[in-house]
Order: structure tokens, then sequence, then C-alpha cells
């Protein structure tokens, strides 16, 4: 089984829905990670938590909402959906730093992706 | 402007081949970075971490220059198996940011 597990893999929907994705991991990590790929723009963070308590916005987090409902939970909604939240998302998973400097610290542990397509 | 820049490429080059990539960032404070690879539609997995000091992995050699806030991967002698997209990440106290990718496309 994978250590981070994505729900849905492929989803359709229409102009207005409320679509949730959701993100579980089995790695014991604090840290999680939602992401969406387009092409030619790589990565784009959307939101990200450091323990159930801790939400922060990425640099796109507007259209979106996230609820860490436990430390191996991660889900992200979209309360109306858009054409142009058509994308690939990814959630992923991090240990703590320690410092924030350490080698080898940080390493981001990735889900398979959803592909999400807005009508 | 975007915290983390690449030139997305593409690259095409021969097997054996040297190639080079370049990432520069915005952020001064950024405490780490690493490099990235990901095979089309699939998720990315993380090729090496990249120390202040230069290392190297093999065929790969990661560079960071923190005075001019870039960092670099060196791929030696490539082969056809390391055609990917080649992503640079930078991390400040948690929030790790890609930048767009390079796609490296290797040809017999």
């Amino acid at each position: 089984d994978a250590d981070v597990t994505q729900t849905p893999r492929n989803r359709i929907t229409k102009t207005g829905k409320r679509i949730m994705l959701e993100c579980s991991q089995t790695k014991g990590h604090d840290r999680m990670y939602w992401y969406r790929q387009d092409p030619g723009l790589g990565l784009r963070l959307i939101y990200y938590s450091f323990d159930v308590k801790d939400i922060n916005k990425g640099e796109i987090s507007d259209g979106y909402s996230v609820s860490r409902q436990a430390q191996a939970k991660f889900s992200l909604s979209l309360e109306s959906a858009i054409p142009n939240q058509t994308a690939l998302y990814f959630c992923a998973t991090s240990d703590s730093f320690a410092g924030g400097i350490q080698p080898n610290t940080g390493e981001l542990f990735f889900g398979e992706g959803s592909r999400l397509t807005v009508l | 402007r975007k915290e983390v820049e690449q030139d997305p490429g593409p690259f095409n080059v021969p097997e054996g081949a040297t190639v080079a990539f370049n990432c520069t960032y915005s952020n001064s404070a950024s405490q780490s970075f690493f490099w990235y690879r990901q095979d089309c539609r699939k998720e990315p997995k993380l090729l090496m971490s990249v120390y202040s000091s230069g290392n190297e992995d093999g065929r790969f050699t990661a560079q960071l220059n923190r005075a001019s806030q870039y960092i670099s991967l060196l791929i030696r002698d490539s082969k056809l198996s390391d055609s990917a997209t080649y992503l640079c990440v930078v991390n400040n106290e948690g929030d790790m940011r890609f930048g767009a990718g390079t796609r490296l496309t290797v040809k017999p």
C-alpha cells in the first residue's frame, strides 16, 4: 500500500459544484501539503499544515480551503469549482525539520496525484 | 516574480552529454534546497539535497551559491533514463516552493 494515498484519483465535475480531495498518510509525518500542477507552471503550493491545529496559506490559496482532521489526514476543498481549477493535484508529507538546515531533512513524499477536470 | 525560477528548457541532448540546470530563488532567508525528478504523469521524487559545500551522487552534482541565490544541477554522461523534468525546491521554514521545472530529453 502507498504511504501517501489520494482519493479520488480522477474526477470530472461541473462548474459550481463542491469538490473534496482527500489525502491520508501512514508515514507518521507532521507536515502535509497540497500542490496543484499545471503545464509549464510546475507545482504551486496551495496550503500546508504543520500539525492538526496549524494551517498555512501557500501561494495560490484563493478558491480553496483545507481541513486537517487528524495527523494522518489532510483534505482540500473547492467550494464552488471553476474551470481554471482544472489541474493535477498532489498531496505531500514531510517530517519536521530540526532547525530547518539539516541535510537530508525536508524530503517531500508525494501521493500519486488527483486529476480534476472542471467543465 | 516567482520565488523560484528555472529555465524551462527543453534540453535535448545526446547520450553521454553533460547538461547543467540552474535555478534562482528570491528569498535570501531560505534554509535548504533540493532537486526533484518528475517522470511524465508521475509524482515528483527526491533526486538529491543541495548542500552549501556542493555534493555529488554518482553522475549528479549539485551546487548552492547563497550569495547569488542560485542552485545548480550537473548531469554527466547522460543516459536515456535521465529523460524527465527536473524541479528545484526551496525551503523556508517548511514552506516548500517549486520551480516550474526543466524538461530534459536524452536521445540515442
